[in-house]
């Protein structure tokens, strides 16, 4: 069974770019989340979906994050603009949608703002 | 809010050695709790996980968990280190709904020889 795939693995970009991150969550899993996980710290919950639609996103900052699961397979995470506090290793993990189910994580996508 | 406090930031042990992680956790139903591993530019893998039953929970690579209501804790041992499982360890904990997990803030082990 393939795991979760992410991409691009490291991203390093200029304060006030934008960048994006792409996750392809196992086959047949409903249930896909973003985390952020900064230096020294533990993930974060940044959004979550069930199928195509946002099931929460309460700490997804909004006015620079935005995130999309289209078909409800493959999401995107966006960036815009960055600032140097969005360094952080973005985390993308599925479950199959059903309670008392381990969620399965990818590698994650390593940022750094500079 | 559900909320998890690993108050080792580093522990270091012996090979051979046991060990034990700490894992308080602030929730008001029964939680579900977690712990994983995670290797160095590596995501988190699993390594055990207690619903309900039995407190004391078996994982993979020989790791065990405690749950104990009373002291709000979720502790995870290991009888004796190997030098390959030097990595950090979170421990989670899941709202009874809506599968989100809580992470602490993390420990990192690190096996001398």
């Amino acid at each position: 069974e393939a795991g979760v795939a992410q991409s691009p693995r490291y991203k390093i970009i200029e304060k006030r770019q934008s960048v994006a991150f792409w996750c392809n969550p196992i086959s047949g899993h409903a249930t896909l989340y973003w985390y952020q996980q900064i230096l020294g710290q533990g993930p974060k919950l940044l959004i979550q979906f069930q199928n195509n639609g946002v099931v929460d996103d309460s700490q997804l900052p909004k006015d620079r994050f935005s995130a999309e699961r289209l078909k409800g397979v493959d999401s995107t995470l966006k960036i815009q603009p960055a600032k140097l506090e969005d360094s952080a290793v973005y985390l993308c993990a599925s479950t199959p949608g059903e309670m008392n189910t381990e969620a399965f994580f990818g590698q994650g996508t390593r940022l750094t703002v500079v | 809010a559900q909320s998890v406090t690993q108050p080792d930031i580093h522990i270091t042990v012996s090979e051979g050695a046991s060990l034990e992680l700490r894992c308080n956790y602030s929730y008001g139903a029964t939680p579900y709790l977690f712990w994983y591993v995670q290797s160095p530019g590596q995501g988190l893998q699993l390594l055990l996980k207690y619903f309900s039953g039995d407190t004391l929970v078996q994982g993979i690579k020989g790791f065990e968990a405690e749950f104990k209501r009373s002291q709000s804790s979720f502790n995870l041992r290991k009888p004796s280190v190997h030098w390959s499982d030097a990595a950090e360890y979170f421990c989670a904990v899941e709202e009874e709904y809506g599968n989100k997990l809580v992470f602490g803030a993390g420990t990192i082990l690190r096996v001398k020889s």
